[in-house]
């Protein structure tokens, strides 16, 4: 079965600063990987996607993700945090065979000034 | 609008009651998606349609949700009986592709069942 894990309920940082926000995932195959952006009273907004290639993958709003098969993860990271980044994130997983995302049970990310 | 669009936002029911919820997707897009985001959780999936067809429908919880496609642009999905362990966010999603692409997210209804 599928699964994706994001470890953290909750990351906290300060504004400038990285930020990091964690998930791995479980699933047979070479999978499809997404992150997506939920801001209160709106939709999931779509930030990133790995497919294939670059193990690092540029998304919207200066977000970045590195994928790492042997560890089956793939963090989404900003160098620079900013206050309006504070939202609930979720990482999800789309099999090899198969069109369904599975995904994780989000993070919120608080940046404070 | 160029969005994917949910109606209604919000819609509260009775237990027992039949409701439906629509979703009008991105012009163009083949595929569709039903989840259902419960409060605390991730999103989901129940359904996905490629053009007017269930292409896969195993995360419908039971025989009184369903979903139809009919002329491969506007879904609707439909609760008999409600209950209120169905209270959620039901999300629609389109994508142009059904597989590497991303899938465009509506803003979701909120049924809440009492």
């Amino acid at each position: 079965a599928q699964s994706v894990a994001q470890p953290e309920d909750q990351v906290n940082v300060a504004e400038g600063n990285p930020l990091t926000v964690k998930c791995t995932y479980s699933v047979s195959g070479n999978p499809y990987l997404f992150w997506y952006v939920q801001y209160p009273n709106r939709g999931l907004q779509f930030l990133l996607k790995y497919i294939t290639g670059d193990n690092l993958v540029k998304g919207s709003y200066g977000f970045e993700a590195e994928f790492n098969k042997s560890q089956t993860s793939f963090h989404l990271k900003k160098p620079s945090a900013l206050v309006s980044d504070s939202a609930l994130y979720f990482c999800a997983v789309r099999p090899l065979y198969g069109n369904k995302l599975v995904f994780g049970a989000g993070t919120i990310l608080r940046v404070k000034s | 609008g160029a969005g994917v669009s949910q109606t209604p936002s919000n819609k509260v029911t009775e237990k027992g009651k039949y409701v439906e919820l629509r979703c009008d997707p991105i012009s163009g897009h083949t595929a569709l998606y039903w989840y259902r985001q419960s409060l605390g959780q991730g999103p989901e999936f129940l359904i996905y349609f490629q053009g007017t067809g269930a292409a896969d429908d195993s995360g419908l919880p039971n025989d009184r949700f369903f979903a139809v496609r009919p002329e491969g642009s506007v879904s609707t999905l439909k609760i008999q009986r409600t209950e209120r362990g169905d209270s959620a966010v039901y999300l629609c999603a389109s994508s142009p592709r059904p597989r590497e692409t991303e899938a465009f997210f509506g803003q979701g209804t909120r049924l809440t069942v009492v």
